[in-house]
């Protein structure tokens, strides 16, 4: 059973350009997160989604960031007109439906750089 | 403002010894309290978990000890080994979010396990 998927890996963007970041969970969990990570800091909550649904979106930056979650296909973090500050590593977690919130698994993450 | 506060930032041990990692809430009430073991270039892997019921919890050479009324709880890696070098991070879900599981996380702890 493959585990959460995330990519890219890594992704290059210049400053005004757009982010795509994708998340597939576990097969079988319809419970996705995200989370984002500065350097030297902890992970900080962003959305949590259901599939076609956005259930908590308390941590999200209210301008530029966008996420959703299909029903078919993956969890899509967006992020318009990158500037230098949205450099990180931003991590979805997925949850099965009968254990919401306490048992997330972790993707890679992707790693973010804006030039 | 939900916070939880993680001590120390880095923490060296040498081979066999006890490694232990602090934290700290304020502000308001959590009912879960995870704690999550991060590689270089990986995700964060759930290592153990315990509820403000119990006040011990054992897994092999981790322990969590919670103390409610202090608002405490920490992490105990007896017999340290190499491999056990990595970040950990503590983690709480505020009572308002069993429902969906928004993960509060600490700064992190750079564990270094000495040969």
């Amino acid at each position: 059973n493959a585990g959460v998927m995330q990519n890219p890996r890594h992704l290059v963007r210049r400053r005004g350009q757009e982010a795509r970041l994708r998340c597939s969970p576990m097969k079988g969990h319809s419970h996705v997160y995200w989370y984002r990570q500065l350097p030297e800091e902890g992970l900080k909550f962003m959305v949590y989604l259901q599939k076609e649904n956005i259930i908590d979106e308390s941590g999200m930056p209210k301008e530029r960031f966008s996420a959703e979650f299909p029903k078919e296909g993956p969890s899509i973090l967006r992020i318009q007109q990158v500037v230098r500050g949205d450099s990180a590593a931003y991590f979805c977690a997925s949850s099965p439906p009968n254990r919401v919130g306490e048992t997330q698994y972790f993707g890679p993450g992707t790693r973010l750089l804006v030039l | 403002q939900q916070q939880v506060k993680q001590s120390p930032q880095s923490l060296i041990v040498q081979k066999g010894g006890i490694s232990i990692i602090n934290c700290a809430y304020e502000n308001t009430a959590f009912d879960y309290f995870p704690w999550y073991q991060q590689f270089p270039g990986k995700g964060p892997a759930l290592l153990i978990a315990i509820r403000p019921d119990v006040s011990e919890k054992k897994e092999g050479r981790f322990t969590i000890s919670f103390n409610k009324s202090a608002k405490q709880f920490s992490l105990h890696i007896m017999d340290s080994q190499p491999g056990d070098s990595a970040t950990y991070f503590c983690a709480a879900i505020p009572q308002h979010s069993s429902n969906t599981g928004k993960l509060i996380f600490g700064q992190g702890t750079t564990l270094q396990v000495k040969p």
